[in-house]
């Protein structure tokens, strides 16, 4: 089993859709858990960062983290064109070793 | 604030020479960076970390004599592809805690990609 799961099918949603990405990881010691935007041919850029449990809003993102359940979440409201791209979810046990997900394609179409 | 700048962007290059690819802080030390593989719709691999001063602590499977890893001041380091062939075409990525060892938020470079033929 990988650390990190995230399923990569692209996901293509309308303009102004909610765009809903997930994670699973198996390590209990994750406590810093991340996303990442990567956009074709770059390096990834921090789009949330949250410790352990719970929810972090900022603008149309939201981040959620269930360390119960070992999931985390990243919903994108009111999607926009600019907002394609791949999406990449990471966590840390507290010593900057990032476990990465797949990362999703997501496609908003105008 | 936070910048990580990755030179060069892309690199084409003949089988069996080799390749130097310069990642820099450039407004914050670091004592400690990261270099990254990533294989086209791939996640982010580990290869090593780069430690200023000391040697550079290499993933399981990552060959250390093929990809030199070098840290000589706290805002550069250096990998360099040795004798480097069609199997090590990828994008190379670095990168670096802005806030020291145990921010645990990394910001990354934009990325090299190296193909090689």
């Amino acid at each position: 089993q990988k650390e990190v799961e995230q399923d990569p099918g692209p996901l293509s949603v309308p303009e102004g859709a909610i765009v809903s990405l997930n994670c699973t990881y198996s390590n209990s010691a994750f406590q810093y858990f991340m996303w990442y935007r990567q956009y074709s041919r770059k390096g990834p850029e921090l789009l949330m960062y949250t410790y352990s449990s719970g929810n972090k809003e900022d603008g149309r993102f939201t981040a959620q983290v269930d360390k119960s359940s070992k999931y985390i979440s990243l919903f994108i409201r009111d999607s926009q064109p600019s907002d394609s791209a791949t999406y990449l979810c990471a966590m840390s046990g507290g010593n900057n070793r990032l476990a990465f997900g797949k990362g999703n394609q997501v496609v908003v179409i105008p | 604030g936070a910048v990580v700048s990755q030179h060069p962007s892309w690199v084409i290059c003949k089988s069996g020479t080799s390749v130097k690819i310069e990642c820099r802080s450039l407004d914050f030390q670091a004592t400690t960076m990261f270099w990254y593989r990533q294989f086209p719709k791939q996640s982010l691999m580990l290869m090593a970390t780069s430690n200023e001063g000391s040697k550079a602590t290499y993933e399981q499977g990552v060959e250390k004599d093929k990809f030199l890893i070098n840290h000589a001041s706290l805002t550069l380091s250096t990998l360099t592809v040795t004798s480097a062939h069609p199997e090590d075409s990828s994008f190379y990525i670095c990168s670096a805690p802005p806030q020291g060892i145990g921010a645990n938020v990394l910001t990354f470079g934009a990325g090299s990609r190296l193909t090689v033929l």
